[in-house]
């Protein structure tokens, strides 16, 4: 079973910053947060991962809370295309062919209106 | 180029064939896997192969086999079909190192369905 907890569903205005939420309260000492996306019939795709620090990229932001229970990732400034699922995923950042087994749960399923 | 690219994208059969996904990663990573997901779209990895060698062999029947002929290539192999194993079959690459991402790049899927 995952992990975390997410919102199944949020909506948020084209060009207006995204906010979607993730509760990881059991979450590890060695235990990363992930963020990947899914949009509408494709693989998922990366966004973003962190430890305890916050960061940033070229697609979104990560906030992580100071007790590392909670964790929002931000999307700036969301466009039509940022229509997707959202997965937060934690897990060790193993080595080898370990390091891929993220449990993906349901995600949150993000609308862009215009 | 597709980074990670899978044929066929669709896939309809009938129970009881065997049939093939073959998968191949142009990015020259080391490890590679099988995911799937199901009509819930909830999505569990099958297996992981890193330089050739499975690493991770998840509670899968042994009717479907993965094989890995070089580390650019892992392909599916699903003997016995049957109605349950109607899903999107993902593959995905990664580059283990000293200081691993942990970003996996995924395929665009296999849908196969079971008549």
């Amino acid at each position: 079973d995952a992990k975390t907890t997410q919102p199944p569903s949020m909506d948020c205005a084209e060009g207006r910053a995204a906010n979607l939420p993730c509760n990881h309260s059991t979450i590890s000492g060695n235990e990363y947060v992930y963020w990947y996306r899914q949009i509408h019939s494709q693989g998922p795709q990366y966004i973003i991962h962190g430890l305890k620090n916050n960061e940033t990229n070229e697609m979104a932001s990560l906030i992580i809370t100071e007790d590392r229970k909670s964790s929002t990732l931000i999307l700036p400034h969301a466009t039509l295309r940022d229509t997707a699922v959202y997965y937060c995923i934690v897990r060790v950042q193993g080595y080898g062919g370990s390091q891929g087994n993220l449990i993906f749960g349901k995600g949150t399923k993000l609308s862009v209106k215009p | 180029d597709t980074a990670v690219s899978q044929t066929p994208k669709y896939l309809v059969t009938q129970m009881g064939n065997d049939k093939s996904i073959k998968c191949e990663q142009n990015l020259g990573h080391d490890t590679m896997y099988w995911y799937k997901q199901d009509s819930k779209k909830f999505l569990k990895i099958m297996f992981s192969y890193n330089n050739k060698e499975l690493i991770i062999n998840e509670t899968v029947p042994n009717r479907f086999s993965p094989k890995s002929p070089d580390k650019a290539h892992l392909n599916l192999h699903i003997n016995s079909l049957e109605l349950g194993d109607s899903a999107v079959y993902f593959c995905a690459s990664s580059q283990p190192g000293l200081r691993p991402t942990g970003e996996l790049f995924f395929g665009e899927g296999s849908r196969l369905t079971v008549l």
